[in-house]
C-alpha cells in the first residue's frame, strides 16, 4: 500500500529565509506526486505535481519540488518566505491510471512564519 | 468557476442522529470525491464518482455511510447513527477527466458528534 510520511509537524521561518519541508513517499510503481497547501477556513490548493519527466518541478506562488527516486522524496522548496505562506502544508501520492484522484496524503506540516 | 461548495459549514449533532452533507462541484467537473480529515491528520479518500456512477469505496466507508450523486451534478454523504469517532472535516473535491490529476476542494463540512 502506498504511504506519505512528512517528518516535520512544525516548523517556523523568519519572513525572507528560504524554505524546504519534506516528503517521504512509499510506492511500488512510478508515482504521482503532489503538494497542496490548506490555509484556515479555506479548501486545499494545489500547488504541483510530478508525473514524469524533469524531476524538479515548478508550481504556483514561486514554489517548487525535486523528486527524488533514490531518496523516495519530494521536497518542497521556496527561495524566500513570504508572510502570506503561512499554513498547512501536504504532500500526497496518487496511484495514476483511472484512480487517478485517490490520493494518499501525508500527515501535514504547518508553516509559521515570523515577521 | 465558481469553485467547489459545501453545505453546511458545520454540523453539530447528537451520537445516533443521522446527518447529511451537500457538495456542489464545479460544473463542467465529471468526477467528484469524498475525503475525511480528522484533527493534525492529512485527509483521507473515501469515495468517488465518475458522473452518476460511484466508482470506488474506501474500507473507511463503513455501512452507515452512503453517498450519492444521482444525476451526476451534486453529492450527498449520509452518516446513519452517527458515532463520536465520526467527528470530522468531511472535504468534496472534483476535477474534469482530462485534467484529472488537479483536485479543486471545497472548504469542507465540519462534523461534531456530541
Amino acid at each position: 500500500a502506498q504511504s506519505v510520511t512528512q517528518p516535520d509537524i512544525h516548523i517556523t521561518v523568519s519572513e525572507g529565509a528560504s524554505l524546504e519541508l519534506r516528503c517521504n513517499y512509499s510506492y511500488g510503481a512510478t508515482p504521482y506526486l503532489f503538494w497542496y497547501v490548506q490555509s484556515p477556513g479555506q479548501g486545499l490548493q494545489l500547488l504541483l505535481k510530478y508525473f514524469s519527466g524533469d524531476t524538479l518541478v515548478q508550481g504556483i506562488k514561486g514554489f517548487e519540488a525535486e523528486f527524488k527516486r533514490s531518496q523516495s522524496s519530494f521536497n518542497l522548496r521556496k527561495p524566500s518566505v513570504h508572510w502570506s505562506d503561512a499554513a498547512e502544508y501536504f504532500c500526497a501520492v496518487g496511484a495514476g491510471g483511472t484512480s487517478y484522484g485517490k490520493l494518499t496524503f501525508g500527515q501535514g506540516t504547518i508553516l509559521t512564519v515570523h515577521p | 468557476d465558481t469553485g467547489v461548495s459545501q453545505d453546511p459549514r458545520h454540523k453539530i449533532t447528537k451520537r445516533g442522529q443521522n446527518v447529511t452533507f451537500r457538495c456542489d462541484p464545479i460544473s463542467e467537473h465529471n468526477r467528484l470525491y469524498w475525503y475525511r480529515q480528522t484533527l493534525g491528520q492529512g485527509p483521507e479518500f473515501l469515495t468517488y464518482f465518475q458522473n452518476e456512477a460511484q466508482l470506488e469505496k474506501s474500507r473507511l466507508l463503513s455501512d452507515r455511510f452512503s453517498a450519492e450523486r444521482p444525476k451526476g451534478s451534486f453529492s450527498t454523504l449520509e452518516i446513519q447513527r452517527t458515532e463520536q469517532g465520526d467527528s470530522a472535516m468531511y472535504l468534496c473535491a472534483s476535477s474534469f477527466t482530462v485534467q484529472g490529476e488537479k483536485l479543486f476542494f471545497g472548504s469542507g463540512t465540519q462534523l461534531s458528534v456530541l
